[in-house]
């Protein structure tokens, strides 16, 4: 089947700890998403990669890392800088005009 | 401002009922997409669209360029609908997203 995985669907973290979200697709899309949902809000972008090897800020990329090893690949690091990590995280791969969503992952940092 | 506003937040209807949610924005857009968010989180897309209708089973969106709107209708609403509805526009390799409408469906 072709889609997008994230893993976990909830993760748990103390404050101060560093967490890595998952995010794989198997669609052969060059371009990679990272976003935020909190409550009330419309999904913000942290960071984008158009192609393996190259990645872009986007609109609340502070406090967060990202890195493109491989195309299929786009792991999120939540760092203990990030001031209020505690959100619902989607990861998206696309092409022209669209993109395709994962489940997403709920982080909670106590 | 937000460039992508969408109205109403919530929604509340009765089974059967028709079901129309708006969606304004103030960028120039290549395309709008709706999407559907059920309470377990994952997105699907339900249309995209640059200009005029589509229809989609029980489901019908439209936009108009000029007025900068869109607008998803439900017919015959089922419980099943209940979910959050989401209006995204792409611009300039970009996509940005309404807040949501909360779409509840009571038997």
């Amino acid at each position: 089947d072709g889609g997008i995985t994230q893993s976990p669907k909830y993760l748990f973290r103390k404050e101060g700890q560093n967490v890595t979200l998952s995010c794989e697709q198997n669609l052969n899309h060059d371009a990679m998403y990272w976003y935020r949902q909190d409550p009330g809000q419309g999904l913000r972008l942290i960071y984008y990669s158009q192609i393996v090897n190259d990645f872009q800020k986007g609109d609340i990329a502070e406090g967060y890392s990202v890195s493109r090893e491989k195309k299929e690949s786009f792991p999120l690091t939540v760092t203990s800088a990030q001031k209020n990590p505690t959100a619902f995280y989607l990861c998206a791969s696309g092409g022209l005009y669209e993109q395709y969503f994962g489940p997403g992952t709920r982080l909670t940092v106590t | 401002k937000n460039e992508v506003e969408q109205s109403p937040q919530n929604l509340t209807a009765q089974e059967g009922e028709f079901i129309t949610i708006n969606c304004s924005y103030s960028v120039g857009i290549s395309a709008l997409h709706w999407l559907q968010q059920h309470p377990g989180g994952g997105i699907v897309s339900l249309f995209m669209l640059s200009s005029g209708k589509k229809k989609h089973g029980r489901l019908i969106a439209t936009i108009n360029i000029q007025e900068k709107h869109s607008s998803l209708h439900i017919t015959a609403s089922h419980p099943r609908d209940s979910a959050v509805y989401i209006c995204a526009v792409y611009n300039n390799n970009d996509m940005r997203f309404g807040a949501g409408t909360r779409l509840t469906v009571k038997p």
